[in-house]
């Protein structure tokens, strides 16, 4: 079974803080996602990282950044925490193929106050 | 960002009922994907359709693929407390990393 952890279930962070968030897959997939989960505005992509070291933005990368140094982990990173950026956070994975099929960890609930 | 139109939005039954949830888009798609999320965790992945008018089951849950890949449904016969959740659709295009979520089904399945 392919697994997605999360480094964190729930966070609280203050307002200006840096946050990291990590994500660690065990498939060997090199496709990976940075995703946020709002109410009302369904699943929105903030990052994909299609290699080590490769990265491009999604629809909302503003006030985020991510690292991929090794194929099994993506960090997601927020340089300045705002309330705004309250959210569940979820990582995915996917492999290159045929099927693209993308798995997700758990999730982070992050609260930033 | 895109979404896939799902519906109902909202779905409240009694154990036992039988329930279709549509997911519909103008696009065509190489591939579609159904989750189930429960409060607080992440999407769990319950089968990915590729090819027109392809049905796949899963114990109660009946997966269909339009013949034109625009749309799906999803059929759960005799619903039980354990189907309750958010019931998502995502669509891939061969050749993009990007995919498209549905707006997502909430079912509640009361006892």
């Amino acid at each position: 079974d392919v697994k997605v952890t999360q480094s964190s279930r729930y966070l609280v962070k203050r307002t200006g803080e840096k946050v990291f968030l990590e994500c660690v897959q065990d498939m060997d997939h090199e496709n990976m996602f940075w995703y946020r989960q709002d109410p009302g505005l369904g699943l929105r992509l903030i990052y994909f990282s299609y290699d080590v070291k490769m990265k491009e933005k999604g629809d909302i990368p503003e006030g985020y950044s991510v690292s991929r140094e090794k194929k099994e982990r993506f960090s997601l990173i927020l340089e300045s925490a705002s309330t705004n950026q309250t959210s569940m956070y979820l990582c995915a994975s996917r492999s290159r193929g045929a099927i693209n099929e993308q798995y997700f960890g758990p999730g982070t609930r992050l609260t930033v106050t | 960002t895109q979404l896939l139109e799902q519906s109902p939005q909202f779905l409240s039954i009694q154990e036992g009922e039988n329930l279709t949830v549509y997911c519909n888009s103008s696009s065509v798609f190489s591939s579609l994907q159904w989750y189930r999320q429960e409060p607080g965790e992440g999407p769990v992945l319950l089968v990915t359709v590729v090819t027109g008018g392809e049905v796949k089951k899963l114990k109660r849950l009946t997966f269909q693929f339009g013949d034109a890949r625009k749309d799906s449904s999803l059929h759960i016969t005799a619903a039980q407390p354990g189907d309750t959740g958010l019931y998502l659709c995502a669509a891939h295009t061969s050749g993009t990393y990007k995919y498209i979520f549905g707006t997502g089904t909430r079912l509640k399945v009361l006892a």
